[in-house]
């Protein structure tokens, strides 16, 4: 069983629709990353968390510690948006190693 | 600041043949990695560092060699490259082994023939 896991794995939406990417995982983190990668482009980090809820223009990030969930929303969806979104914990268990989840390919039609 | 640097960023190599693929941070992180990424599975670590002189393997590391010199560098070196070493390769930095905040170079395509 995966560490993390990511929910859908494939995902279309059409422009203008609210998004949503879950991330479960089962070991003790110290942070949460959420990753946004391109077409054949490097991985750029959108958010990291500890506890909350964070903000960032249209992507809201929120984790639930005690059920170790994550979920990563968009709202109004842009066709700009598609790309692979990966979330990623740092593993306590693993001495503080990034163990990543499978990500969730997100295609947005105009 | 350039951040991570990765050179290069496509590579052909036939099988048996060796090369070093080269990482660099411009920030002064004590904590480097190196990840291959393969299709429907998450980014697997192979090596790290967390600092000069200091490296340590990962889950996936047979195949791989690295060394830690400098703070900056973290090459990767394919001793005798496979086509199961077919991949998209990141290497990554951290202020500390116990900082949050990662950074990723923008990744090596390689091929083995």
């Amino acid at each position: 069983k995966n560490e993390v896991e990511q929910s859908p794995q494939n995902l279309t939406a059409q422009e203008g629709e609210f998004i949503t990417i879950n991330c479960s995982y089962s070991v003790g983190i110290s942070a949460l990353h959420w990753l946004q990668q391109h077409p054949g482009g490097g991985i750029v980090s959108l958010f990291m968390l500890s506890s909350g809820k964070k903000k960032h223009g249209r992507l809201i990030a929120t984790i639930n510690i005690q059920e170790k969930h994550s979920s990563l929303h968009i709202t109004a969806s842009h066709p700009r948006d598609s790309a692979v979104y990966i979330c990623a914990v740092i593993s306590m268990e693993y001495g503080n190693k990034l163990v990543f989840g499978a990500g969730t390919i997100l295609r947005v039609k105009s | 600041n350039a951040g991570v640097t990765q050179t290069p960023k496509f590579q052909v190599l036939k099988t048996g043949q060796s090369m070093t693929l080269q990482c660099a941070q411009d920030m002064n992180h004590e904590y480097m990695s190196w990840y291959r990424q393969d299709p429907g599975m998450g980014l697997r670590l192979i090596h790290y560092s967390v600092g000069a002189g200091i490296t340590d393997q990962g889950e996936v590391p047979n195949g791989y060699n690295v060394s830690r010199s400098t703070t900056e560098d973290f090459p990767l070196r394919l001793l005798s490259a496979a086509p199961s070493q077919t991949s998209v390769y990141f290497c990554a930095s951290r202020r500390t082994a116990s900082s949050y905040e990662q950074y990723f170079g923008p990744g090596t395509r390689l091929t083995v023939t």
